[in-house]
C-alpha cells in the first residue's frame, strides 16, 4: 500500500512570494495534520482537517492556509513568505486504532528554501 | 497546556551497548505519549506508543519504553545498539479523546560507535 506522498519534495521561494505544498494521504484514511519541521528541532503542529473542516489550528500566523479536499488530499498554503519558513513541512494522514487514539503516519516532507 | 523534554540532544553508544534516550513529559491529563525516529532527509516513523494500557510498551526493532507516572517520564531503551539504529528521535505527547495534536520534543541524535 503507498504511504503518504507529499509533493513538491523541494522548493526554492523568495521572500514575499507565496507557496502551496500538497499532500495525498494512505488510501481510507480522512484525517490529514501539517507540521512544520526547522532544522534542529521537532515539529510544530500547524493545521489538522477530517473530512475537510478544521479540526485543529496551531500557534502560526493567518499568512498559513490549509484545506481539505473530497478525496481528502490537503493543501498548505503560506502567502508572503518570511526567510523564518524555510522548514522541513511534514504532513500525517490518520488512522483511528482499537486503543482509541489516532496513529498518525507521515509522508517524508516538502522542504522549503526561502531566499 | 502539554509539553515534552528530551534530556541530551546527541547521544553515542558502542554497537552492541544499551540505548537509553529520555524523555519526559507534562500533561494535565493522562497523556497518550509516542516516541518517533526519523532518518536523514526522510519523514518520521512511529516506534511505540502509550495509551494508557501496559506501562511496559515494545515497539519496531526491538525498542521499548515504559510509563512512569510517578517520574512523569516515557523513556525509549534497546538492549543492543545496531549501526542502523543511528537517527534521529522525537517523544511526542498528545491528549486522549481523539485529539489529535502532537507536541513534539527537540529531538536526540543517537550515533552508535562501531
Amino acid at each position: 500500500d503507498a504511504g503518504v506522498t507529499q509533493s513538491p519534495t523541494h522548493l526554492i521561494k523568495t521572500r514575499g512570494q507565496q507557496v502551496t505544498l500538497r499532500c495525498s494521504p494512505i488510501s481510507g484514511h480522512k484525517s490529514v495534520s501539517w507540521y512544520q519541521q526547522v532544522l534542529g528541532q521537532g515539529p510544530q503542529f500547524i493545521f489538522q482537517y477530517y473530512e475537510k473542516e478544521e479540526r485543529g489550528r496551531g500557534n502560526f500566523p493567518d499568512r498559513f492556509s490549509a484545506r481539505q479536499f473530497p478525496n481528502y488530499s490537503s493543501e498548505l498554503n503560506v502567502n508572503a513568505l518570511l526567510l523564518g519558513d524555510s522548514a522541513l513541512y511534514l504532513c500525517a494522514s490518520s488512522l483511528w486504532t482499537s486503543g482509541g487514539v489516532y496513529e498518525q503516519y507521515f509522508g517524508p516532507g516538502t522542504r522549503l528554501t526561502v531566499t | 497546556a502539554q509539553s515534552v523534554t528530551q534530556l541530551g540532544s546527541h547521544v553515542s553508544v558502542s554497537e552492541g551497548a544499551l540505548v537509553l534516550l529520555r524523555c519526559n513529559y507534562s500533561s494535565s491529563v493522562p497523556p497518550y505519549l509516542f516516541w518517533y525516529v526519523q532518518y536523514p532527509n526522510q519523514g518520521l516513523q512511529l516506534l511505540l506508543k502509550y495509551t494508557s494500557a501496559a506501562t511496559l510498551v515494545k515497539g519496531i526493532n526491538g525498542f521499548e519504553a515504559e510509563f512512569k507516572k510517578s517520574e512523569t517520564s516515557f523513556h525509549l531503551t534497546k538492549p543492543s545498539a545496531h549501526m542502523s539504529d543511528a537517527a534521529e528521535y522525537f517523544c511526542a505527547v498528545s491528549e486522549p479523546f481523539g485529539n489529535e495534536k502532537l507536541t513534539f520534543g527537540t529531538g536526540t541524535r543517537l550515533t552508535i560507535i562501531p
